[in-house]
């Protein structure tokens, strides 16, 4: 069975905090993805990974790094934490390929807030 | 304005209804489109991917005109457990996803 597994489900940190995010898939996925998702904003994508070592800025990574590795692994890092970084961080991974079987498996999710 | 563009709804439907959402999309140069569920407090699952001459799942329609940039995905006789948020998704050039805000559906008894 397809898995992605995010290291917290939820995380309380202090502002000023480095905040890492952890990521792992087993299904031998090429890309890897980091989104937040707001009430009326949506999924917005933060990083994106095609291979390791290799990332590409999303729609909003002000704010956030990340981190490839392995190949199995997406970490995820908020240098300095702030209260406008309060959200729902979700992680998916998919395969490389022609159009039709790019999707992407997401974990549960990280309930992360920042006081 | 947003690369893809949706009615966040919520559209409140008996069972048995018929319903539509509709997505649109801004990047003519977008490869392919999915719909995805998310259920409340769940992570997104694909639903359906949305194939250039239609295509149909059981209950599910979705269409794709490239020439107005829109994406639609029809739900037929609706269960009270189709109650969800519908994502409509679309691909960028190299695998990159990005996702509407939403279509949220309650369907009532």
């Amino acid at each position: 069975d397809v898995k992605v597994t995010q290291s917290s489900r939820y995380l309380v940190k202090r502002t000023g905090e480095k905040v890492f995010l952890e990521c792992v898939q087993d299904m031998d996925h090429e890309n890897m993805f980091w989104y937040r998702q707001d009430p009326g904003l949506g999924l917005r994508l933060i990083y994106f990974s095609y291979d390791v070592k290799m990332k590409e800025k999303g729609d909003i990574p002000e704010g956030y790094s990340v981190s490839r590795e392995k190949k199995e692994r997406f970490s995820l890092i908020l240098e300095s934490a702030s209260t406008n970084q309060t959200s729902m961080y979700l992680c998916a991974s998919s395969l490389t390929g022609t159009s039709m079987n790019t999707e992407a498996f997401f974990g549960q999710g990280t309930r992360l807030t920042v006081v | 304005r947003k690369e893809v563009e949706q009615d966040p709804g919520p559209f409140n439907v008996p069972e048995g209804a018929t319903v539509a959402f509709n997505c649109t999309y801004s990047n003519s140069a977008s490869q392919s489109f999915f719909w995805y569920r998310q259920d409340c407090r769940k992570e997104p699952k694909l639903l359906m991917s949305v194939y250039s001459s239609g295509n149909e799942d059981g209950r599910f329609t979705a269409q794709l005109n490239r020439a107005s940039q829109y994406i639609s995905l029809l739900i037929r006789d609706s269960k009270l457990s189709d109650s969800a948020t519908y994502l409509c998704v679309v691909n960028r050039a190299g695998n990159m996803l990005t996702f509407g805000g939403g279509t949220r559906l309650m369907v009532k008894p």
